[in-house]
């Protein structure tokens, strides 16, 4: 069955460096998302990206972050220049299209510590 | 705007006992109703998801929710636990406007005991 994978599954960065996440969506899959859960804390959309450009994405995704398909599989999310709040668990979806019935399809997850 | 309330971190039960996981939502728009399950070092799995039609929906592994709309509750349920059950469990809410966002609780931990 197809899956949404991503890597590294656990990333370790000091403060103020540049980290990227990597996701492999699905591959007939249109709609990809990043979403992050801070430990004790609900999961929290990110972003949505379609047809190479964001169309949605929330408060928390500011002027640090950044998403980008590089090449027909890959899915990224680069944080410029991490902080300590910054320190989650980064999850990756993708999904067929964008209706209220689409399901979106996890990835396992990269665990992000910021020292 | 959305939320979902789920009510205790953590659930415990004993195998073959009936589980019961609770979800409440706000939503100002006729909801789509979620539940994932999340194994150890695995990603977000769906259980099941209502969308519209029969408010009762059937998912894998045996889970079932019910779509109460009085209640705007969603909870979920089996009617024996198995061992294999133990994992977090996570209800999310999405609007039918158009717009691709889930908004999930914080989840709840099932823990089942021999």
């Amino acid at each position: 069955e197809p899956e949404v994978t991503q890597t590294p599954s656990h990333q370790v960065t000091q403060m103020g460096q540049e980290v990227i996440l990597r996701c492999v969506p699905i591959s007939n899959h249109l709609y990809f998302y990043w979403y992050r859960q801070i430990l004790g804390q609900k999961v929290e959309f990110l972003v949505s990206f379609y047809n190479n450009e964001i169309s949605e994405k929330s408060e928390i995704f500011d002027d640090q972050f950044s998403v980008e398909r590089p090449d027909g599989s890959n899915f990224t999310l680069k944080i410029r220049s991490t902080k300590l709040e910054d320190s989650a668990m980064y999850f990756c979806a993708s999904s067929q299209g964008d209706r209220g019935t689409d399901t979106q399809y996890f990835g396992p997850g990269t665990r992000l510590t910021v020292l | 705007a959305q939320s979902v309330t789920q009510l205790g971190s953590h659930v415990s039960v004993s195998e073959g006992a009936l589980v019961l996981l609770r979800c409440n939502y706000s939503s100002s728009v006729p909801p789509y109703l979620f539940w994932y399950v999340q194994y150890p070092n695995q990603g977000l799995q769906l259980l099941l998801k209502y969308t519209t039609g029969a408010t009762l929906v059937k998912g894998i592994n045996g889970f079932e929710a019910e779509f109460k709309k009085s209640e705007t509750s969603f909870h979920l349920t089996k009617p024996s636990a198995h061992m294999s059950d133990a994992a977090e469990y996570f209800c999310a809410v999405r609007g039918n406007s158009g717009y691709s966002t889930l908004t999930f609780g914080k989840g709840t931990m099932l823990l089942v005991s021999p």
